[in-house]
């Protein structure tokens, strides 16, 4: 069993709707990150976050640090939000982060 | 430069080669790390630096892989005696002060195929 696993893997929405990706963890943690992977390996960092909410225009980020669990997600989705998704766990034990597998998101016209 | 730059983009090496890749972090960012994606996985922890001293490589793979950043500035990936499965996406990334709490910036990553 993998420390951080998302779903789902693989995800197809039409424009406009709203999508949601999840992530749970297994390990204690002290800051959670979302990232966008677009094709050719460049990796952006959207969200950090360590407990509550955030928003940055149409993609919020939330994390119930009891559960063990945070979700991404998109509101009035777009083609070009197309992209590998990837949680990754700050462990509060050290310096690394691990990353889930990453959830490959296509927005369709 | 305004990003995390990484050299060469992309390289193919015969097994057995030896291989160095190169990071520039965002000027004045304290921590570096190096990551490694294989085709289809997430990115696996290498090593960690903060300024010059490396504080965490309990992730690189062998001793065939070494890392040093010995000004506390640009960084370098060596590969030793390359096979087969090192075959992956290098990712350095750095950030302004020490984990967590500070967002991480990722380089494009260097493309390793090793034939």
């Amino acid at each position: 069993k993998n420390e951080v696993e998302q779903s789902p893997q693989n995800l197809t929405a039409q424009e406009g709707e709203f999508i949601t990706i999840n992530c749970s963890y297994s390990v204690g943690i002290s800051a959670l990150h979302w990232l966008q992977q677009h094709p050719g390996g460049g990796i952006v960092s959207l969200f950090m976050l360590s407990s509550g909410k955030k928003k940055h225009g149409r993609l919020i980020a939330t994390i119930n640090i009891q559960e063990k669990h945070s979700s991404l997600h998109i509101t009035a989705s777009h083609p070009r939000d197309s992209a590998v998704y990837i949680c990754a766990a700050h462990e509060t034990s050290g310096s690394r982060l691990t990353f889930g597998e990453g959830t490959q998101l296509t927005v369709n016209p | 430069g305004a990003g995390v730059s990484q050299s060469p983009r992309y390289k193919v090496a015969k097994r057995g080669q030896d291989v160095a890749l190169r990071c520039d972090p965002i000027s004045g960012h304290v921590s570096l790390f190096w990551y490694q994606q294989a085709l289809g996985q997430g990115p696996e922890f290498l090593t960690y630096f903060q300024n010059e001293a490396q504080l965490d490589k309990s992730g690189l793979p062998s001793d065939r892989f070494f890392a040093e950043r010995p000004e506390g500035s640009v960084s370098t990936l060596k590969i030793q005696r390359t096979q087969q499965e090192d075959s992956a996406v290098y990712l350095c990334a750095s950030s302004r002060g020490a984990p967590p709490g500070n967002t991480i910036y990722f380089g494009e990553g260097s493309w390793l195929t090793v034939v």
